[in-house]
């Protein structure tokens, strides 16, 4: 059964701070890797795809990467702005699911 | 954006009841999925569909039922509803397969009491 683990639960940093959120997957066959952002009371709101290993992806201060079992996404010198919850899933090659993970809340301090 | 609207947005309910939640899409999308979120637990996906009157099963269907009879609408049923069922309830859509890129709906809360 597909799977995706997310870490840390939640992640408090200083503006500027720059760090890293982490998701590990199990899957059958991977079809893609995907990252999205939710903002409290909000539907997710989709970042990137990544599809195989050595994939990166950027956006304004977010970057994505896949590996063959996990991906990172790096916040490079954050903002206030980029508070929310980060969340990771997965899609396999069995079916047309789409699994989340429990998902990163992150917290920038001004 | 693309069009996507769930009704109720909000809805109070007791043990026992059935509760139908509606998922209405405007961009002819042939994916469509419905999420409970919960605390600790994130987003787990209930029911799927990939096209009319094709739906399968995901991680958390038991209790849920699902039925697509157009392409636009989509629409959960608890057939008796329990008080394990309180969640934010989220559908959402896509045309692209492989992209993953999921359009959410606002969300539905439903309390059962």
């Amino acid at each position: 059964e597909d799977q995706v683990t997310q870490s840390p639960e939640a992640l408090r940093l200083q503006e500027g701070e720059s760090s890293s959120l982490n998701c590990s997957y199990t899957v059958s066959g991977l079809r893609g890797l995907f990252w999205y952002r939710q903002d409290p009371g909000k539907g997710p709101e989709f970042l990137f795809t990544l599809y195989s290993a050595g994939e990166e992806k950027e956006k304004e201060r977010l970057k994505a990467t896949l590996t063959k079992k996990e991906s990172f996404l790096h916040i490079t010198a954050p903002k206030p702005e980029d508070s929310a919850t980060y969340l990771c899933a997965v899609r396999g090659n069995r079916d047309d699911k789409i699994i989340f993970g429990k998902g990163t809340r992150l917290h920038i301090l001004p | 954006d693309a069009g996507i609207t769930q009704s109720p947005r909000h809805k109070v309910t007791e043990t026992g009841t059935p509760v139908t939640l509606r998922c209405h899409q405007t961009e002819n999308h042939r994916y469509m999925y419905w999420y409970r979120q919960d605390p600790g637990h994130g987003l787990r996906l209930i029911h799927y569909s990939y096209g009319v009157k094709d739906t399968d099963k995901g991680e958390v269907s038991d209790g849920y039922s699902v039925s697509r009879s157009k392409t636009e609408d989509f629409l959960l049923t608890l057939e008796s509803a329990t008080s394990s069922q309180t969640s934010v309830y989220f559908c959402a859509s896509t045309g692209e397969r492989d992209t993953g890129e999921l359009f959410f709906g606002e969300g539905s809360r439903l309390t059962v009491l």
